[in-house]
């Protein structure tokens, strides 16, 4: 079945660098793709978006790509900070509007 | 805006009880809402889809008679497990989300239940 996954498990960055943090999907007729961060033992906080017509979009410090031709998805953190440690999921939208998660990277932010 | 609350945020039951947990939108009307489960290191798994007025629709390997889902308004989704056991502990999730918000694919979560069976 479909599956979205994430290459990595856990990204360990210093403070003030970049993150890149990676997911791959292999539903090819999905058309909307959401990155989440989860804090421990909190519901999934949306981040940003970006839909299958796009390539790219950005938001403040984060940007998110689109690779439709090799079916992947990344988020990228600019200056990263000690408060973007979390657990981070990209979820594709089916048409029906459900949301099929990755198994998420914990990012960790060394100061 | 588009805040969804769930109560309890944390619960703790002896086995072979029922537990009810609420789902909230706050401030939008939430036409369809949806329940989560997610062990600990793990990733979200998706129960089941309720739309307000209707059956919910549950996930494969979701036992519907275990897992009852009422969404009887356009802001209050509940999950009761019923005869709970110590494998149903675990951090249950709702989200809702309303065609009109967002360009209506977000889906706004609540901030989970933690869920402990003796």
């Amino acid at each position: 079945g479909e599956s979205v996954g994430l290459h990595l498990p856990t990204l360990s960055v210093q403070e003030g660098d970049n993150s890149i943090i990676n997911c791959a999907y292999s539903n090819s007729a999905s058309d909307y793709f959401i990155w989440y961060k989860q804090e421990s033992g909190k519901g999934p906080q949306f981040i940003i978006d970006i839909r299958s017509n796009m390539d790219k979009r950005q938001g403040q410090r984060v940007t998110v790509l689109l690779n439709k031709t090799v079916k992947h998805l990344s988020l990228q953190i600019a200056a990263t900070q000690p408060g973007d440690s979390a657990v981070y999921f990209c979820a594709e939208n089916t048409n029906a509007g459900k949301s099929t998660f990755g198994d998420g990277t914990t990012l960790t932010v060394k100061p | 805006g588009a805040v969804v609350s769930q109560h309890p945020s944390r619960v703790i039951c002896k086995s072979g009880t029922s537990v009810k947990i609420e789902c909230r939108s706050l401030d939008f009307q939430a036409t369809t809402m949806f329940w989560y489960r997610q062990f600990p290191k793990q990733s979200l798994m998706l129960m089941a889809t309720s739309n307000e007025g209707s059956k919910a629709t549950y996930e494969q390997g979701v036992e519907k008679d275990k897992f009852l889902i009422n969404h009887a308004s356009l802001t209050l989704s509940t999950l009761t497990v019923t005869s709970a056991h110590p494998e149903d502990s675990s951090f249950y999730i709702c989200s809702a989300r309303d065609p009109r918000l967002a360009g209506g694919n977000e889906q706004f979560f609540g901030p989970g239940t933690r869920l402990t069976v003796l």
